[in-house]
């Protein structure tokens, strides 16, 4: 079982939908990484954090350090939203190194 | 403010030459680099860590003599492919940190080796 978890692989939304995606991961953590990566290749860093809840535009991200979980969350979706998104945890035991999460690839339907 | 860049964005190499990608953190100083590579449809790999100064610590089945790496300023970092083989190709990024704790991410450079 990897330590970080994301769900879902996949997801296809309607413009304007809400737009969630979770990431869960077992192990200690010193912070939560969310990335875009759009299909050119270049990565966005869109997110870090180690609690609560930051809010970029229509983009939340929220943490649960008890329930280890976080998610994404998109609101408003538009078609530009088209992305892989990649949650990364800092894993202290291994010195802060990032460990990635499957990716969910979306797809924002005109 | 955390902006990285990497320079170039995209290069095509003949096989058996060597490739070099820099790595810069633009409005801070990064302690520490790290260097990951992505394959097609796989997530990303941490290949190295390097810390200005020092050398590189290189993740288990990276070959150090192949992938070299130069941390010599707190605000570059190089990462040169030498002996470059068409299995090398691949999407190689750079983080940066100022901390050692949070990473910024450049946005990428993606290698062909012909």
């Amino acid at each position: 079982k990897n330590e970080v978890e994301q769900s879902p692989q996949n997801l296809t939304a309607q413009e304007g939908e809400f737009i969630t995606i979770n990431c869960s991961y077992s192990v200690g953590i010193s912070a939560l990484h969310w990335l875009q990566q759009h299909p050119g290749g270049g990565i966005v860093s869109l997110f870090m954090l180690s609690s609560g809840k930051k809010k970029h535009g229509r983009l939340i991200a929220t943490i649960n350090i008890q329930e280890k979980h976080s998610s994404l969350h998109i609101t408003a979706s538009h078609p530009r939203d088209s992305a892989v998104y990649i949650c990364a945890a800092a894993i202290k035991a291994a010195g802060n190194k990032l460990t990635f999460g499957g990716g969910t690839r979306v797809l924002v339907k005109p | 403010g955390a902006v990285v860049s990497q320079h170039p964005s995209w290069v095509i190499c003949k096989s058996g030459t060597s490739v070099k990608i820099e790595c810069r953190s633009l409005d801070f100083q990064a302690t520490t680099m790290f260097w990951y590579r992505q394959f097609p449809k796989q997530s990303l790999m941490l290949m190295a860590t390097s810390n200005e100064g020092s050398k590189a610590t290189y993740e288990q089945g990276v070959e150090k003599d192949k992938f070299l790496i130069n941390h010599a300023s707190l605000t570059l970092s190089t990462l040169t492919v030498t002996s470059a083989h068409p299995e090398d190709s691949s999407f190689y990024i750079c983080s940066a940190s100022p901390t050692g704790a949070e990473q910024y991410f450049g946005p990428g450079t993606r290698l062909t080796v012909t």
